[in-house]
């Protein structure tokens, strides 16, 4: 198992332009988690997913962010018309949960720079 | 609304000593707590857990203590090693749901 794989590592994007992130999960998790994290701060929910169903959203996404994840296997980010507040550290984290009480242990990626000039 | 609090945005300890990170937490729902650790270029890792109804969690050298009462849990790293440096980040969870984290603490190791 090759843990949870993030592509593009990087992108730089003009203001305006739409950019896309992809995450391969753990291939047996059934959980599906981005978040962003800026400078200084710790990652900050955005959405999950349990196999291919989006269950909770973060009030940080606006409605500019869209995340699928359509045969719950690898889930996409788009970030629509980037504005220069979208730069962050985006990252995906997948995890074998069965909805009950429990540690969820989330493993995460290494993460996809954007960069809004 | 920030749920998870670490107050100390880094801490640096000598090889060798005790190295002891605090959190402190809002949501009383929080069931579960996690410690991350991240190196730079890396995603978090998952280092430790405790569970709302213990008061300590040992794994080797790192140990988590939790204090319901007032909200608050530690991470003490015996003893600490420069490897150790890193951004350490601790998490509550509600029923098995998404991690709330905090904004980390930065440990420098000195040897």
């Amino acid at each position: 198992d090759t843990g949870v794989s993030q592509d593009p590592r990087h992108k730089i994007t003009k203001r305006g332009q739409n950019v896309t992130f992809r995450c391969d999960p753990i291939s047996e998790h059934n959980r599906l988690y981005w978040y962003r994290q800026t400078l200084g701060q710790g990652p900050e929910f955005l959405t999950y997913f349990q196999n291919e169903a989006q269950l909770e959203k973060s009030r940080l996404l606006s409605d500019r962010f869209s995340a699928e994840r359509p045969k719950g296997s690898f889930s996409t980010l788009e970030i629509q018309r980037t504005e220069q507040g979208d730069s962050a550290m985006y990252l995906c984290a997948s995890s074998l949960s069965s909805g009950r009480a429990g540690a969820n242990v989330l493993t995460f990626g290494a993460g996809s720079r954007l960069t809004v000039l | 609304d920030q749920q998870v609090k670490q107050n100390s945005p880094s801490l640096s300890v000598q090889e060798g000593r005790i190295s002891i990170l605090n959190c402190d937490y809002t949501n009383s729902m929080f069931d579960y707590f996690l410690w991350y650790k991240k190196y730079p270029a890396e995603g978090p890792t998952f280092l430790i857990s405790i569970s709302s109804i213990k008061d300590k969690n040992e794994d080797g050298r790192f140990t988590v203590f939790l204090n319901k009462s007032a909200k608050h849990l530690s991470l003490h790293i015996v003893p600490s090693q420069p490897g150790d440096s890193a951004v350490y980040f601790c998490a509550g969870t509600e029923y098995g749901n998404k991690l709330v984290f905090g904004a980390g603490t930065i440990l420098r190791v000195k040897s």
